[in-house]
């Protein structure tokens, strides 16, 4: 089967950088994705890394080790609108994808 | 406008009462599915669909069936809801599989009693 762990609640600051870790377990890999969604709302899209390295779009970037089986996903400049929930997902050898339980981020003024 | 649509957004049933939440996408997906959102939780997927007539279960399809007759629609039919199934749930389109990009819909928040 396929695992993720993500943290369950991180705090920061307006204007700051976070990071949200996701380690995970799958048999067969073939990316690692991010996805936003605000209370009440349904998930967004946020990236997709299928290689090791860096993807970056606008204020938000994640990161990829295969080898280490973990990503994360980078928050640069926060606002206020970036509270949200935050899920990393897996798609392993069977094409399903599997969600973490999510992260909360809360941004304070 | 590319979108995914739910019917019913809300709905409150009793147990043993059938039910059905019907999605639709107009993006031409040959990838469809469905979850559930329980706190704590996450997304958990019900059941999927690969293309027109094809479907199969996901993590957690007990109490539940899907059909895909049409490539754009597919709706969840819950033939006889229990409390346990009292949840927010998402439908999801994608180009062709789940490692995709994924659409969801706006979510229909179904309360069993």
């Amino acid at each position: 089967g396929q695992s993720l762990e993500q943290p369950s609640e991180v705090t920061a600051v307006e204007g700051a950088i976070v990071q949200i870790n996701c380690t995970y377990q799958t048999s067969g890999f073939y990316g690692l994705s991010w996805y936003q969604q605000h209370d009440g709302g349904a998930p967004t899209f946020l990236s997709y890394n299928g290689l090791d390295g860096l993807e970056e779009t606008g204020r938000f970037s994640s990161f990829l080790s295969r080898s280490d089986s973990y990503g994360y996903l980078l928050l640069q400049e926060l606002q206020m609108k970036d509270s949200a929930s935050y899920f990393c997902a897996v798609a392993g050898g069977s094409y399903i994808p599997t969600f973490g339980r999510g992260t909360s981020l809360i941004v304070h003024p | 406008e590319a979108q995914v649509t739910q019917n019913p957004r809300y709905l409150i049933t009793v147990t043993g009462k059938k039910l059905t939440v019907t999605c639709s996408q107009n993006m031409n997906h040959e990838y469809m599915s469905w979850y559930r959102q329980d706190p704590g939780l996450g997304l958990r997927q019900i059941y999927y669909s690969m293309n027109v007539e094809v479907t199969d279960k996901g993590d957690v399809p007990e109490g539940y069936k899907v059909s895909r007759k049409e490539k754009r629609n597919f709706p969840l039919i819950l033939e006889s809801p229990s409390p346990n199934q009292t949840s927010l749930y998402f439908c999801a389109s994608s180009l062709s599989s789940g490692v995709d990009e994924q659409f969801f819909g706006p979510g229909t928040r179904l309360t069993v009693l």
